[in-house]
């Protein structure tokens, strides 16, 4: 199957960094890409949706200043959490879609794994 | 939004028993996924099954869709230690390109 990745896998932080994740589809082009959060024992939650070249749509109550989406080529998408505080902490999971070749499927990225303290 | 629901959320099972979870969801659907995760890690497709299909099976894993039930089952048969994991379905309801997934089912597999 196709493969995500993500870096850094995990990241400790002071509150108040900035912090960038990247995602990158290594075996295709993503024309699609997702972010998603997730909290300890809970599910996956979408935080926002993004097509290369375009503005990335925010989920509702997901703060667009706040975690900054770049989805600049067709295989690397970033986010940037800003001004991070300790309620950020998740784990953050990317996935990458290709709409030509299988637009039902999703790739997930193995989640970079935030801490802030 | 979350889509699906999943009842039981937790199960501990011995080896070599068969593990059923359930996942329920509000709207219309294309398909239906099945995707596992293990701890602190990311997610890994399993299954998926067509709103046009009853069943599918792919290994020790069966999964059944009821669309008039709006539910959907996966069956883990002769379960193994390396099945311990969190199990989720997701879908992409009718019109949304976002696929939305259920709470989870934390499944235990004693060796």
């Amino acid at each position: 199957g196709a493969v995500v990745s993500q870096h850094p896998s995990w990241v400790i932080c002071k509150s108040g960094t900035s912090v960038k994740i990247e995602c990158r589809s290594l075996d295709f082009q993503a024309t699609t890409m997702f972010w998603y959060r997730q909290f300890p024992k809970q599910s996956l939650m979408l935080m926002a949706t993004s097509n290369e070249g375009s503005k990335a749509t925010y989920e509702q109550g997901v703060e667009k200043d706040k975690f900054l989406i770049n989805h600049a080529s067709l295989t690397l998408s970033t986010l940037t959490v800003t001004s991070a505080h300790p309620e950020d902490s998740s784990f953050y999971i990317c996935s990458a879609r290709d709409h030509q070749v299988l637009p039902n499927e999703q790739f997930f990225g193995p989640g970079t794994r935030l801490t802030v303290l | 939004s979350q889509q699906g629901e999943e009842d039981p959320q937790a199960l501990s099972i011995q080896e070599g028993e068969n593990a059923t979870m359930n996942c329920s969801y509000k709207t219309s659907i294309n398909n239906l996924q099945w995707y596992r995760q293990n701890s602190g890690r990311g997610l890994v497709h399993l299954i998926l099954i067509r709103s046009n299909e009853r069943e599918k099976h792919s290994g020790r894993l069966r999964v059944t869709l009821d669309t008039s039930k709006k539910s959907s089952s996966l069956l883990i048969t002769a379960s193994r230690a390396a099945d311990t994991a969190s199990y989720f379905c997701a879908s992409y309801p009718y019109g949304n390109n976002r696929l939305a997934f259920g709470k989870g089912n934390q499944v235990v597999v004693i060796p």
